[in-house]
């Protein structure tokens, strides 16, 4: 296993566009998870599933955003007609989460690279 | 609301000198705080996390932190820098209200180590 896998890792589009990223966690990490970060900012939450139920959205997550895991390993952001304010670094984690993990808070979410979007 | 913030952008330090890097919280509930850092062109990596117990936490590539509650601070320490060390620097608090998971991150520091 080679960590989280994010494809593609830059993409430039035009204004107006769709675009889509796809997200591959650790094989046996039950949460994913998706933040954005722009420049000179912290990632910032954006959703998360445990495995196919995607469990919270931000209010940072417009309707021109979704987000589907559908058989509860690999994930999809899509984002449509993509505006100016939309590019960042889109960064997806997962995490082996247990109902003692999160009493505790214990477990650790782990990084892909992230995939850049810039959109002109 | 819970928060973290990360009052200075940059630090700037000497190989071999000791660094800090600060972060303070502010929660409702116990704290469950993190520490991440991110190489460029890398993804964020886990360093370190306090939960409960001892203060004084170790993590990776020997750098620790510590817990104060008094003071609501988790700083991030190493007794001996390295220009390898010098990245972008997270620390991040867990937000496992109701149903929710999510790390909530301060705005980073980033860590100049100089030869």
């Amino acid at each position: 296993d080679t960590g989280v896998s994010q494809n593609p890792r830059h993409k430039i589009t035009k204004r107006g566009q769709n675009v889509t990223f796809r997200c591959d966690p650790i094989s046996e990490h039950n949460r994913l998870y998706w933040y954005r970060q722009t420049l000179g900012q912290g990632p910032e939450f954006l959703t998360y599933f445990q495995n196919e139920a995607q469990l919270e959205k931000s209010r940072l997550l417009s309707d021109r955003f979704s987000a589907e895991r559908p058989k509860g390993s690999f994930s999809t952001l899509e984002i449509q007609r993509t505006e100016q304010g939309d590019s960042a670094m889109y960064l997806c984690a997962s995490s082996l989460a247990s109902r003692l993990a999160d009493i505790s808070g214990a477990n650790v979410l782990t990084f892909g690279a992230g995939s850049r979007l810039t959109v002109l | 609301a819970q928060s973290v913030a990360q009052p200075e952008d940059q630090v700037n330090v000497a190989e071999g000198n000791p660094l800090t890097v600060k972060c303070t919280y502010s929660v409702s509930g116990n704290p469950y705080l993190f520490w991440y850092v991110q190489y460029p062109n890398r993804g964020l990596q886990f360093l370190l996390k306090y939960i409960t117990g001892d203060n004084l936490v170790k993590g990776s590539y020997g750098f620790e932190a510590e817990f104060n509650k008094s003071q609501t601070s988790f700083h991030l320490k190493k007794p001996s820098a390295l220009v390898s060390d010098s990245a972008l620097y997270f620390c991040a608090v867990r937000d496992l209200r109701g149903d929710t998971d999510k790390l909530i991150f301060g705005t980073g520091t980033r860590l100049q180590v100089f030869p």
